[in-house]
């Protein structure tokens, strides 16, 4: 059984770039959500993705948005990247209607906007 | 809506002495609930899961955790703190209604002194 990968570990970009980051969910999962975890708070969910479409959304602007892929895998695309946005990302996937079955995250993206 | 409280930001214990987290939710509906721990520059990594069976959860690493509704707790414990333990802790809540995704708390800090 493979966990959930995340890509890349590390980056650095600019105030005002456009950042993609990419996240392979856990074999048998079927939903991949992300969140944002600035420093010293807890993760913050930032949208969840089922059947390739937007299946709920947290309090994030719509310069994050995401895609999922037939193979379960998913990405998640910030535009116009402010200071505020530089956290840890985490994907988590899971198992649609099935809570009980869990969450596996991945080792996340550490982003810094410069 | 569904939220989640953990008491005290950072918790010290020396090496050998019991560890208590404190963990408290708010759910219209049944939770399910977890803890996870979090590692330096890592991703999270569940240390047990409540989903409606036995009250008292049994996790890895000697944790465990008892799930009150009347008190609506979920406090984490283990009877003897290791140094590996020192991590940071979230607990999360998620239920069957809606997109059933987690909601976290703000974390607990637990510093292992020998």
């Amino acid at each position: 059984e493979t966990g959930v990968t995340q890509s890349p570990t590390h980056l650095i970009k600019t105030r005002g770039q456009q950042v993609t980051l990419r996240c392979s969910s856990q074999s048998g999962h079927n939903t991949v959500s992300w969140y944002q975890q600035a420093l010293g708070q807890g993760p913050q969910f930032i949208f969840q993705y089922y059947r390739e479409e937007e299946n709920g959304r947290g309090n994030f602007p719509p310069r994050f948005s995401g895609l999922q892929f037939p193979n379960y895998s998913s990405e998640l695309n910030v535009n116009a990247l402010e200071l505020d946005d530089s956290a840890l990302y985490l994907c988590a996937s899971s198992l649609k209607g099935q809570p009980n079955y869990g969450y596996t995250f991945g080792s996340g993206t550490r982003l810094t906007v410069v | 809506a569904q939220s989640v409280t953990q008491l005290g930001s950072h918790v010290s214990v020396s090496e050998g002495a019991l560890v208590l987290l404190r963990c408290n939710y708010s759910s219209s509906v049944p939770p399910y609930l977890f803890w996870y721990v979090q590692y330096p520059n890592q991703g999270l990594q569940l240390l047990l899961k409540y989903t409606s069976a036995a009250t008292l959860v049994k996790g890895i690493n000697g944790f465990e955790a008892e799930f009150k509704k009347s008190e609506t707790s979920f406090h984490l414990t283990k009877p003897s703190a290791h140094m590996s333990d020192a991590a940071e802790y979230f607990c999360a809540v998620s239920t069957l209604t809606g997109y059933s995704t987690l909601t976290f708390g703000k974390g607990t800090m637990l510093l292992v002194s020998p």
